[in-house]
């Protein structure tokens, strides 16, 4: 079955550091993989999601994730992180085949102002 | 606007009493999920259905149990709540069918409390 690691539990930062969050997924196949964000008290919003093609994939308010699959990953990554980036962020895996998305236990981010 | 609708949005029900959530999307997705969110263990998946008339279970379906007599609705039902089953549920859709993937599109959450 399906899994989907992600390294760090829990984040924290200052404005303006860069920020790379681990994710690894178990499935050697083609699949689709998304990163979503949960911001206090909201539910979930896609972040950016890869499909094929270039494996960097940009998605939104700057930040970007690259696929690497001999490594089974697909980190997210934002240059410079602002306050308001502070939220939960959910790396997510499916095979094409099946609808059903499976989710990592998410990377809680705190930046400090 | 387009989109999931919950309810309730929040709700403490007694041990051992009954309790339906609400879902409801006017997207015409045919996939729809319900998934429970408990601090660190992510998003767990419940039941889910493929399509109007079908529906499977998930990674934690045992105490729940869910219908899609149509398109647009996906009740979760607790027939007998108890508190492990305190939690904050959300519910999701797709269209399964498009690609590419446009990924889920989740409801704002219920938040239960069994005491």
């Amino acid at each position: 079955a399906q899994s989907v690691s992600q390294h760090n539990h829990h984040v924290i930062l200052s404005e303006a550091a860069s920020l790379e969050l681990g994710c690894n997924y178990s499935y050697g196949g083609t699949v689709n993989l998304f990163w979503y964000v949960q911001y206090p008290g909201q539910h979930l919003q896609l972040l950016l999601k890869y499909f094929s093609g270039d494996p960097l994939v940009k998605g939104i308010k700057g930040f970007e994730a690259e696929f690497i699959k001999s490594k089974f990953s697909f980190n997210l990554r934002k240059p410079s992180v602002q306050w308001s980036d502070t939220a939960e962020y959910f790396c997510a895996v499916n095979e094409p085949r099946d609808d059903k998305i499976i989710f990592g236990k998410g990377t809680r981010l705190h930046i400090l102002p | 606007i387009a989109g999931i609708t919950q309810a309730p949005t929040s709700q403490i029900l007694a041990a051992g009493r009954r309790m339906t959530l609400r879902c409801t999307q006017d997207m015409r997705h045919n996939a729809m999920y319900w998934y429970r969110q408990d601090l660190g263990l992510g998003l767990r998946l419940i039941h889910y259905s493929n399509t109007a008339g079908t529906t499977g279970k998930g990674e934690v379906p045992d105490g729940y149990s869910v219908s899609r007599a149509n398109t647009d609705d996906f009740p979760l039902t607790l027939a007998s709540a108890v508190p492990s089953q305190t939690s904050v549920y959300f519910c999701a859709s797709s269209e399964s069918r498009a690609y590419p993937p446009f990924g889920y599109t989740f409801g704002s959450g219920t938040r239960l409390t069994v005491v």
